[in-house]
């Protein structure tokens, strides 16, 4: 089992509501990853990081965006949530120099 | 709308046979390939990987294959368990130093007692 947490597990929010999402790893990994994915469906990478202060947009596009002020810590945040964020988000961390990527156990979003 | 992943591609096994789940990748300068297992309500979780100087590599129950020539891989899992019911992704790397992994549709596969 990879040391990466998330949390909430679970979220259900009104529309308009600002939230974060908080994704934890204990390996001292430098690299982390947020995923979209959608029931059943491949994942989608939104954002990632390379290390401390560094943020970068991933290939689909997100209204969220990310901070990453500590290695082990990489919040995502949605300012103002809409129906069309409702899905599920997977936040993944990986080694210096590793393509071998860890996840956490998933954030599912519902927003009303 | 209905959701596409309804219609996601299924493999049904009888419990103690062996199920082989395919993949073909897009990439021909892909050199990192892997297989994840993702369970209902769970993230992605390790499988098996392979470098592309590789043809195959076997772990514990599990046999991943790699055909560069037509840029197929294949996860092999001996002696299917009940367990083993999940959702299976591959995943190949992007080639550009990035480290990015670029995720296949999956499979689900579905163990019959």
């Amino acid at each position: 089992e990879a040391d990466i947490y998330q949390t909430p597990r679970y979220l259900v929010i009104g529309t308009g509501k600002k939230i974060t999402l908080e994704c934890s790893q204990t390996m001292g990994h430098d690299k982390m990853y947020w995923y979209q994915q959608d029931p059943g469906m491949e994942l989608h990478l939104i954002h990632y990081s390379y290390g401390v202060n560094s943020t970068e947009k991933g290939d689909l596009s997100s209204e969220s965006t990310v901070s990453r002020i500590r290695t082990e810590h990489f919040p995502l945040t949605l300012e103002s949530a809409r129906p069309s964020h409702t899905s599920q988000y997977l936040c993944a961390s990986s080694e210096e120099n590793e393509e071998t990527q860890y996840f956490g156990p998933g954030t599912r979003l519902l927003v009303l | 709308g209905e959701s596409v992943g309804l219609h996601l591609p299924t493999l049904s096994v009888q419990e103690g046979d062996n199920s082989i789940i395919n993949c073909a990748y897009s990439n021909s300068a892909s050199d990192y390939f892997i297989w994840y297992k993702q369970e209902s309500g769970k993230g992605p979780q390790f499988i098996i990987d392979i470098r592309s100087n590789m043809d195959k590599r076997q772990g514990q129950r599990v046999t991943v294959l790699l055909n560069k020539t037509v840029k197929h891989l294949s996860l092999q899992i001996a002696a299917t368990q009940p367990g083993d019911s999940a959702v299976y992704f591959c995943a190949e790397n992007k080639a550009d130093s990035s480290y990015k992994l670029i995720f296949g549709s999956g499979t689900r596969l579905l163990v019959r007692p």
